[in-house]
């Protein structure tokens, strides 16, 4: 299946600072990409959804100041959470996909812990 | 908001024990599609079902799609300790986004 790369697999920052997560398609063009924070009770909320070379299209209660995301090129995707604090520590996770496949192909995710 | 319940939240099962998880949407789905995410893993797709009453195989996991296309079920027989791992329905209706169900834990005993 296509291959959906994320980026760090875990950060530890400091509460203030900003942490930036990458996601990158390997081998296919993805047009539309997803990103999920998944809660301890391992349920997937969706952030936001973001297609190639438009603004982001973030869901109720989420704070689109706080969760940048920027999806510049077909292949790669960031999320950009700033002034972190202890209550963002979470796991995120990107997935992605084309105009063809109907099915998400999921990055790694990414272990965020705010000290 | 279309909303995508999942039970049961967890399931512990004796080796050789079938398991079944159910999920349920608020509205009509155009697709469902079903993942599988091992522990400290990331979800994986396992199958998309779109037809109403589709029911399709995977040796030994059965997934169907209920005929008004708002429910689904993921059985799996005889399971295995290779089964565990958190199982996500997700529902797409219409829209590019899929809303995932809150999963479903299984344990397997050995």
């Amino acid at each position: 299946g296509a291959v959906v790369s994320q980026h760090p697999s875990r950060v530890i920052c400091k509460s203030g600072t900003s942490v930036k997560i990458e996601c990158r398609s390997l081998d296919f063009q993805a047009t539309t990409m997803f990103w999920y924070r998944q809660f301890p009770k391992k349920s997937l909320m969706l952030m936001a959804t973001s297609n190639e070379g438009s603004k982001a299209t973030y869901e109720q209660g989420v704070e689109k100041d706080k969760f940048l995301i920027n999806h510049a090129s077909l292949t790669l995707s960031t999320l950009t959470v700033t002034s972190a604090h202890p209550e963002d520590s979470s796991f995120y996770i990107c997935s992605a996909r084309d105009l063809i496949n109907t099915e998400a192909f999921f990055g790694q995710g990414t272990r965020l812990t705010v000290v | 908001g279309q909303q995508v319940m999942q039970i049961p939240q967890y399931q512990h099962v004796q080796e050789g024990e079938d398991f079944t998880t159910y999920c349920n949407s608020s509205t009509t789905l155009s697709n469902i599609q079903w993942y599988k995410q091992r522990p400290g893993g990331h979800p994986v797709f396992l199958i998309q079902l779109v037809k109403s009453g589709e029911v399709k195989k995977q040796k030994r996991l059965t997934f169907q799609f209920g005929e008004a296309k708002k429910n689904s079920s993921l059985h799996i027989t005889a399971t295995q300790t290779t089964d565990v791992g958190t199982y996500f329905c997700a529902g797409r209706a219409g829209s590019y986004q899929l809303t995932f169900g809150k999963g479903t834990k299984l344990s397997v005993i050995p």
